[in-house]
């Protein structure tokens, strides 16, 4: 199995900040990776799919990167409804594994 | 807009049986495949199975295989997950999501139902 190692498992940040949260896999998954934004109680909203597109009607400040075994998902400035939990999902092969979350708080 | 709404769960006994069911609206059903995931408390979320659109190909984390099984109902727009011999270790929430087309990540989720198992 694919193992996704996320860090860090939480952050501090500020409004307006810059904030960058790392996936790295155990093998290399191509471009299989995916971002999820989840608040407690919510449904997990889907941010990135294929390492770097973003899926309709997210906002440009989320940007994702990466390929192989290290992917970044890059939030550019910090808005009120961007602290939750994000965690990535390999998608390359089954068993589909996750990341462990990144809880971001103010 | 695409919908999941998940139901079924509850309290459970170990050893026990229950039957979760998800409820998808605001797309073609037919032409997805479907996904169960879950998240235990206090940790990161794990893959359950997928479900091909006809319901002839589905896959499963290996651990789980035999205790849970997947199926979907087309003509009711529903997927569901059967899950036997459960363990207390199978508390978490449960959550239904559609795998997107051509890939096999998960673009839309539910907001998951909760299943306890306790004695």
């Amino acid at each position: 199995d694919i193992q996704m190692t996320q860090s860090p498992s939480s952050l501090s940040a500020s409004l307006g900040d810059r904030v960058s949260i790392t996936c790295r896999a155990s093998q290399g998954i191509n471009y299989h990776l995916a971002w999820f934004q989840h608040k407690p109680g919510k449904a997990p909203k889907s941010l990135i799919y294929a390492a770097s597109s973003l899926q309709t009607g997210v906002p440009l400040r989320f940007s994702g990167n990466g390929s192989g075994t290290e992917f970044t998902l890059s939030i550019s400035s910090l808005q009120a409804d961007d602290f939750a939990t994000y965690f990535c999902q390999q998608y390359n092969s089954y068993p589909i594994t996750f990341g462990g979350g990144t809880k971001v708080e103010f | 807009e695409v919908q999941l709404v998940e139901s079924g769960g509850g309290l459970v006994q170990p050893g026990g049986s229950v039957r979760l069911s998800c409820a998808a609206s605001g797309f073609t059903f037919s032409k997805f495949w479907m996904s169960w995931l879950r998240q235990a408390p206090g940790k990161g979320l794990e893959w359950v199975g997928n479900i091909s659109p006809e319901g002839n190909g589905i896959y499963y984390l290996e651990s789980l295989k035999g205790r849970f099984t997947i199926s979907r109902d087309n003509a009711h727009n529903s997927v569901h997950l059967q899950m036997h011999s459960l363990k207390v270790e199978d508390t978490a929430v449960y959550f239904c999501a559609r795998v997107k087309a051509t890939t096999t990540m998960n673009d839309w989720w539910g907001q998951g139902t909760v299943v306890t198992v306790s004695s």
